[in-house]
């Protein structure tokens, strides 16, 4: 059963900074099937990105990502206070369970 | 496009709950659905994912056995059956789609419910 790790759990920053999220698989990702949601209070998650690193309809080219195998990166970059929110990945495609990453907290103080 | 869950509720120890997703504004025959569930101040949880035909369907550990999702097309609708529930059940329950057309692989979900909360306690 494959395993998303993130970290790290919280990431406090100033707005116009970047923040890096990591996301690692304990077993390769195939096909590079995995996805980032935004989460924010009270809120359905919303999607940022698929396939490791193809933006969502909408989202701002401020949310970049990477990785392959079994190690991914979300960066968001010029931070704005509407970042903070709760980061999710997520591996998807032929061979489930379909888990969910922990989540990493984004505060943009 | 628009899902909207409804269904949930407070419920017993032991006890049943039917969870249902309307969907409305896309081809709802030839995408695959999902359930994720989120506990009270917890992450995300994967439930169950059913592609079309709904002969492909999957369920986290923590509720085969107990969950039945099914779809039904004419009706626009995607449910999930909850049997035999526990107090660790308890959380929003989430109906989301997946982005592209099944094909024999589940997608990322580009398009999410707003919950229905599910209370197991006795």
């Amino acid at each position: 059963e494959l395993i998303l790790t993130q970290s790290p759990v919280t990431l406090s920053l100033s707005p116009g900074g970047r923040a890096t999220l990591s996301c690692r698989a304990s077993q390769r990702v195939t096909d590079n099937y995995l996805a980032w949601y935004q989460q924010k209070p009270g809120q359905a998650p919303r999607l940022l990105i698929s396939a490791a690193s193809i933006r969502a309809t909408g989202i701002p080219d401020r949310f970049t990502a990477s990785g392959s195998g079994t190690d991914f990166t979300l960066t968001i970059s010029r931070l704005e206070p509407e970042d903070s929110a709760l980061y999710y990945c997520h591996q998807y495609g032929t061979s489930p369970p379909f888990a969910f990453g922990g989540g990493t907290k984004v505060e943009i103080k | 496009v628009r899902l909207v869950e409804s269904g949930g509720g407070l419920v017993q120890p032991g006890g049943s709950l039917r969870l249902t997703c309307t969907a409305s504004g896309f081809n709802f025959n030839v995408f695959a659905m999902a359930w994720v569930r989120q506990a009270p101040g917890r992450g995300l949880e994967w439930v169950s994912s059913l592609g079309d035909p709904a002969t492909q369907m999957h369920y986290a550990d923590s509720v085969r056995g107990r969950f039945t999702v099914s779809r039904d097309n004419s009706r626009n609708t995607l449910s999930l059956q909850m049997d035999s529930l526990k107090v660790e059940d308890t959380a929003i329950y989430y109906c989301a789609k997946d982005m592209v057309a099944f094909n024999g692989v589940f997608d990322a979900f580009d398009v999410w419910g707003h919950g229905t909360m599910v209370t197991v306690s006795a």
